[in-house]
């Protein structure tokens, strides 16, 4: 069975950082990138940012909103994608979603349930 | 960065209603673009994929048609467990781009 999920969340303080981690399981993590959703309280969803591959070169690339603070990286032995949250700021406060893409046919189709991160002082 | 623009941003309907929800792309797309439904607590779903594909296990009442840089999604006859939230992707540039959303109630 497929399954992507999200965990890591919390509540933090601005200015402190957090990791989240999305655990893949039930296909080959090596043969997708992986993106990272969020969705704040009352908003839609909104892109994070995704990182590619090794065969791709595990190019990496970020919404212009957390650009410089925000770091996605991944763990093949452990089909572990990280979203490393620097600085963070209260309008972070959403849930993070992670997602499989980058094979044709194979993308955005398995979510998981989001993990929350509220920055409040 | 393309914008999506997504209407109506909220729809009142009833059950057997047929149901129509359009995301126009600023530029060309292609047909990269998937339609998810959200609901609160639960992992978003991918109902329609590249446009008009309907995802393994999804029911044919969903359908999804593109008409240049106009996209439309579709429930044929609604059914009690469609009232959710339903978004269009872009995801044929970075950034990827969403529309605002369509709310779907009774």
């Amino acid at each position: 069975e497929i399954q992507m999920v999200e965990s890591g969340g919390g509540s933090v303080q601005p200015g402190t950082s957090l990791r989240l981690s999305c655990t893949a399981s039930g296909f080959r993590f090596s043969d997708h990138a992986v993106s990272w959703f969020r969705q704040a309280p009352g908003k839609g969803l909104e892109w994070v940012g995704f990182i590619r591959t090794t065969n791709e070169g595990e190019g990496r690339d970020y919404a212009a909103s957390v650009k410089g603070r925000f770091t996605i990286s991944r763990d093949y032995s452990k089909n572990i994608a990280y979203l490393q949250m620097d600085s963070l700021k209260i309008e972070d406060t959403a849930v993070y979603y992670c997602t499989r893409e980058g094979v044709p046919g194979f993308e955005f189709d398995y979510w998981g349930q989001g993990t929350l991160v509220t920055v409040s002082s | 960065d393309i914008q999506m623009t997504q209407s109506p941003s909220s729809l009142s309907a009833s059950i057997g209603d047929r149901v129509t929800i359009t995301c126009r792309a600023s530029q060309d797309i292609s047909n990269f673009l998937n339609w998810f439904q959200l609901k609160p607590g639960k992992a978003p779903k991918l109902l329609i994929y590249h446009t008009s594909n309907l995802e393994t296990g999804v029911p044919s009442r969903f359908g999804g048609s593109r008409s240049g840089t106009d996209f439309t999604f579709t429930i044929s006859s609604l059914q009690p467990e469609d009232f959710a939230t339903y978004y269009c992707l872009q995801y044929e540039k970075v950034p990827y781009t969403l529309g605002q959303g369509t709310r779907l109630e009774i």
